[in-house]
């Protein structure tokens, strides 16, 4: 499928497990991000990568582990995870030629 | 310290009337800004954007308004539609990242 998906879709877990959140786009953009969106903060950028093996910071990278071994993938993984860490994760991919950012339907985290 | 805001969580408004959505942002160095729309259960999609060297972008029914020298940005939807019920997010672009604003949920009231 053409586009940027994200598995899985819905996720429970207990506090202290591991989760890996998944991202693939098909488009070969350079860059893709991390967000978490919650009630009154919008979207925060957890982290970005400007291409394979490149991986930053963004406002929000605590308690969160990135890689990106190839282009199209860019998984998330909660190393221990939080309760604060319930929230609606979003992947989002861009090119070198726009501004503009391509979403994920989201995955819906909650950690008991 | 959030630097893209979106002080209005909610609106409401007539169909065929006009939906005016506003952000204000403290950064400077934003060169381009960008309004998303999102439904419920699904990834937010572009909407419209401008680019800080300009005042007045439109497409369509969407026009959005840019205001240099006081920070702030607004969204013109006419007219108002049902389908246009939906969170709608301020963006502003610097350095290939977008700060996001909070938020407005808009309802279209028939």
């Amino acid at each position: 499928d053409a586009g940027i998906t994200q598995s899985p879709r819905y996720k429970i877990t207990e506090t202290g497990r591991q989760v890996t959140l998944m991202c693939h786009q098909t488009w070969s953009h350079s860059y893709m991000f991390w967000y978490r969106q919650d009630l009154g903060h919008g979207l925060r950028l957890i982290y970005y990568s400007a291409a394979a093996d490149i991986t930053d910071k963004g406002e929000v990278p605590d308690g969160y582990v990135v890689s990106r071994s190839k282009t199209e993938n860019f998984p998330l993984t909660l190393e221990s995870a939080t309760r604060s860490q319930t929230s609606v994760y979003f992947c989002a991919s861009s090119g070198t030629e726009t501004y503009e950012q391509y979403f994920g339907p989201g995955t819906r985290l909650t950690v008991t | 310290d959030q630097q893209v805001k979106q002080n209005s969580p909610s609106l409401s408004v007539q169909e065929g009337r006009i939906s005016i959505l506003n952000c204000d942002y403290t950064n400077s160095m934003f060169d381009y800004f960008l309004w998303y729309k999102k439904y419920p259960a699904e990834g937010p999609t572009f909407l419209i954007s401008i680019s800080s060297i300009k005042d007045k972008n439109e497409d369509g029914r969407f026009t959005v308004f840019l205001n240099k020298s006081a920070k702030h940005l607004s969204l013109h939807i006419v007219p108002s539609q049902p389908g246009d019920s939906a969170v709608y997010f301020c963006a502003a672009h610097n350095d290939y990242k977008l700060s996001f604003g909070a938020g407005t949920t808009v309802t279209v009231r028939a």
